[in-house]
């Protein structure tokens, strides 16, 4: 089982859409959980860390489920500069600060 | 905004020679890290770096690999002879912590090996 699993998609969706990615995580001693936002041939940006109440920030929103390894990103009303590919990013149980990371998910959204 | 920067943006080196990759992270930050991505796959974690040693690597980072804290404001990555398959995307990171502090990359290197 991969450490960190992604739908690659790509999904493809209008403008003002709403859309969700999954991710599951293969270590249940994992401590922290981010996303983070990738365009094309750049580096990694975070998006927002997930924590178990789960959490909003705009238009985005997380959930983090502990029991089920499970990790989502919703994303409402979506604009065209949300297209990117999203990588569900996960904190090794080592106290080193080693991020696993998954393949990512892409979006476009399209006019 | 405080950022991570990395030095060349593109390095082009024939296989078999060195190369110095170079990152100055973010100035109060006290963990390093270093990680590649290979074109079109997924983000590879390769070493992180406290208190002037390294605090894990994973089985990329060979002994052809290593890297260096040389004063207090770089950090570096050098491939001591490089093969073709370590062309890849090259990106430093840093954090204040190793907890739960998020990581902040710089915007990477472009390394081509001919």
């Amino acid at each position: 089982r991969k450490e960190v699993e992604q739908d690659p998609g790509p999904f493809n969706v209008p403008e003002g859409a709403t859309v969700a990615f999954n991710c599951t995580y293969s270590n249940s001693a994992s401590q922290s959980f981010f996303w983070y936002r990738q365009d094309c041939r750049k580096e990694p940006k975070l998006l927002m860390s997930v924590y178990s109440s789960g959490n909003e920030d705009g238009r985005f929103t997380a959930q983090l489920n502990r029991a089920s390894q499970y990790i989502s990103l919703l994303i409402r009303d979506s604009k065209l500069s949300d297209s990117a590919t999203y990588l569900c990013v996960v904190k090794g149980s080592s106290n080193t600060g080693k991020l696993i990371f998954g393949q990512g998910t892409t979006l476009q959204v399209k006019p | 905004e405080p950022e991570v920067t990395q030095t060349p943006s593109h390095q082009v080196t024939q296989m078999g020679q060195e190369v110095i990759l170079r990152c100055v992270p973010i100035s109060n930050h006290l963990y390093f890290y270093w990680y590649r991505q290979i074109l079109g796959q997924k983000v590879e974690f390769l070493v992180s770096f406290y208190n002037n040693e390294i605090s894990e690597k994973s089985e990329i980072f060979d002994d052809q690999f290593s890297v260096e804290r040389p004063d207090g404001s770089n950090f570096t990555l050098k491939i001591r002879s490089t093969k073709l398959e370590d062309s890849a995307m090259y990106f430093c990171a840093s954090s204040p912590l190793s907890g739960n502090q998020p990581q902040h990359f710089g915007d990477g290197t472009r390394l081509s090996i001919l």
